[in-house]
């Protein structure tokens, strides 16, 4: 139940495509759905977030798409740029404790080809 | 400073060794994580810190592994008596408010390796 499913574990785009990654959860209790972009050797950086009361949101090449009764969210990377290889993870965050806690899905390993 | 810094960047332990891993977060950051990513995976949640109390440390993997953050500023993860499962990079984040509704900051990690 704490679980975050992503897809697919690796993805490989031409530039100026659209990458198109997935997650999937369980539990209804989440309430905040980030996406986090990591190059190797770094920690991992919040690109975009949402939460469940809005289905769409938007911050120039990123949208995130969420759907609530299916419990699943993605992320869209339009016009993908050979800078946007890294890999994603998407993740869903519980209060508890009172803070919100990272369940982070097994990460996507993006490549863009030039 | 700007960011989270974390240090060591790299540690090698022999197996049965002990390991402390630092973690300066953000000025004036209340919350603090630890987070641990195997290699090819996302990372999994181990402790956090509001201010100096650690208020969950539900996801340490055993009693080897404590956390502190006595003066609710620098955080320390001791891993004691070391075994080849503990290779992982461990990652601290801090944020802002308790929420995090502003996001968190993760730091490059400490990347350690027991043989």
């Amino acid at each position: 139940q704490q679980q975050v499913k992503q897809s697919p574990q690796s993805l490989i785009v031409q530039k100026g495509g659209i990458s198109i990654i997935n997650c999937a959860y369980e539990n209804t209790a989440f309430d905040y759905f980030p996406w986090y972009q990591q190059f190797p050797g770094k920690g991992p950086a919040l690109l975009i977030a949402i939460r469940p009361d809005v289905s769409e949101k938007k911050e120039g090449r990123f949208t995130i798409s969420f759907n609530k009764s299916a419990k699943q969210f993605s992320l869209h990377i339009m016009d993908s740029q050979p800078g946007d290889s890294a890999t994603y993870f998407c993740a869903a965050s519980i209060n508890r404790g009172g803070a919100q806690k990272l369940v982070f899905g097994q990460g996507t390993r993006l490549t863009i080809n030039p | 400073g700007a960011g989270v810094s974390q240090s060591p960047r790299y540690k090698v332990a022999k197996r049965g060794q002990d390991v402390a891993l630092r973690c300066d977060p953000i000025s004036g950051h209340v919350s603090l994580f630890w987070y641990q990513q195997a290699l090819g995976q996302g990372p999994e949640f181990l402790t956090y810190f509001q201010n100096e109390a650690q208020l969950d440390k539900s996801g340490l993997p055993s009693d080897r592994f404590f956390a502190e953050r006595p003066e609710g500023s620098v955080s320390t993860l001791k891993i004691q008596r070391t075994q080849q499962e503990d290779s992982a990079v461990y990652l601290c984040a801090s944020s802002l408010t308790y929420r995090g509704e502003y996001g968190y900051t993760f730091g490059s990690g400490t990347r350690l390796t027991v043989v």
